[in-house]
C-alpha cells in the first residue's frame, strides 16, 4: 500500500506486507529530516533520520528516501507488523540565522496493520 | 528510565485557572523544547531552551504562556487564565550537542480545559 502523506492521512496494510508512507515537505532549505512514530496517548518516538547530503538511509526494517528535487520524503517499512500501527510524522529542519533548532511537523499518516 | 519525563500526564481544569507542567529532559541534554499538539495534527513548536536561556519563542506562545528552565535541567510551562482553546497535548523534547540533531520526546501532558 502507498500513502500520499498529508493528502491521504490513513493507510491500511496486511501484516507482512511492505508499507510506504510519503511526505511532501515545504521548505527547499530544509536539510535535516526525521520520521517519528506516535502511538495513541504517547509522545513521538524517533524512527530514522536523514540529512540532505544523502538520498537513502536504512535502519532496522525501515528505509527513508529523500528526493530534494521534488521535496519528497518517504518511509518504507518492511514486513509490517501489528506493532507498527501508529501515526507517522515527518519533521523537517533547516538552518536559520537565529540559534533555533525548530522542527516543523506534517499532519501525519495513520497506519493500520491488519492481522 | 532515562528518557524524557513529563508530569502530570493528564490535567483537567476549569476555564480561567492556571496550570503548570513539568518536564525532566534526558540527563545532560542541554537543549529542551516545548511543543503543543492538537488532535489529528503534528506537534507545533512553542519554545526552546539552551541550558537555562530561552532562545526562541513561537508566535503561538501568547502572553498567558510562560516557560522557565531555571537551572538548565528541568523546565516548567505555565498557562495562566486557561481557555478552552488551550486544550491539547503539551510535549517536551530534549537534545544534546551542537547543530541540529534528533529531539527525543516525552510522553506529553494532556490538558483539558472545561
Amino acid at each position: 500500500g502507498e500513502s500520499v502523506g498529508l493528502h491521504l492521512p490513513t493507510l491500511s496494510v496486511q501484516e507482512g506486507d511492505n508499507s510506504i508512507i510519503n511526505c511532501a515537505y515545504s521548505n527547499s532549505a530544509s536539510d535535516y529530516f526525521i520520521w517519528y512514530k506516535q502511538e495513541s496517548g504517547k509522545g513521538p518516538q524517533f524512527i530514522i533520520d536523514i540529512r540532505s547530503n544523502m538520498d537513502k538511509r536504512q535502519g532496522q526494517r525501515v528505509t527513508v528516501l529523500l528526493n530534494k528535487t521534488v521535496k519528497h520524503l518517504s518511509l518504507q517499512i518492511a514486513a509490517t507488523q501489528p506493532g507498527d500501527s501508529a501515526v507517522y510524522f515527518c519533521a523537517e529542519n533547516y538552518a536559520r540565522s537565529t540559534t533555533g533548532n525548530q522542527f516543523y511537523f506534517g499532519t501525519g499518516t495513520s497506519l493500520t496493520v491488519i492481522p | 528510565d532515562t528518557g524524557v519525563s513529563q508530569n502530570p500526564r493528564h490535567k483537567i481544569t476549569k476555564r480561567g485557572q492556571n496550570v503548570t507542567f513539568r518536564c525532566d529532559p534526558i540527563s545532560e541534554h542541554n537543549r529542551l523544547y516545548w511543543y503543543r499538539q492538537t488532535l489529528g495534527q503534528g506537534p507545533e513548536f512553542l519554545t526552546y531552551f539552551q541550558n537555562e536561556a530561552q532562545l526562541e519563542k513561537s508566535r503561538l506562545l501568547s502572553d498567558r504562556f510562560s516557560a522557565e528552565r531555571p537551572k538548565g535541567s528541568f523546565s516548567t510551562l505555565e498557562i495562566q487564565r486557561t481557555e478552552q482553546g488551550d486544550s491539547a497535548m503539551y510535549l517536551c523534547a530534549s537534545s544534546s550537542g551542537q547543530g541540529r540533531e534528533t529531539q527525543y520526546f516525552g510522553p506529553g501532558t494532556r490538558l483539558l480545559v472545561l
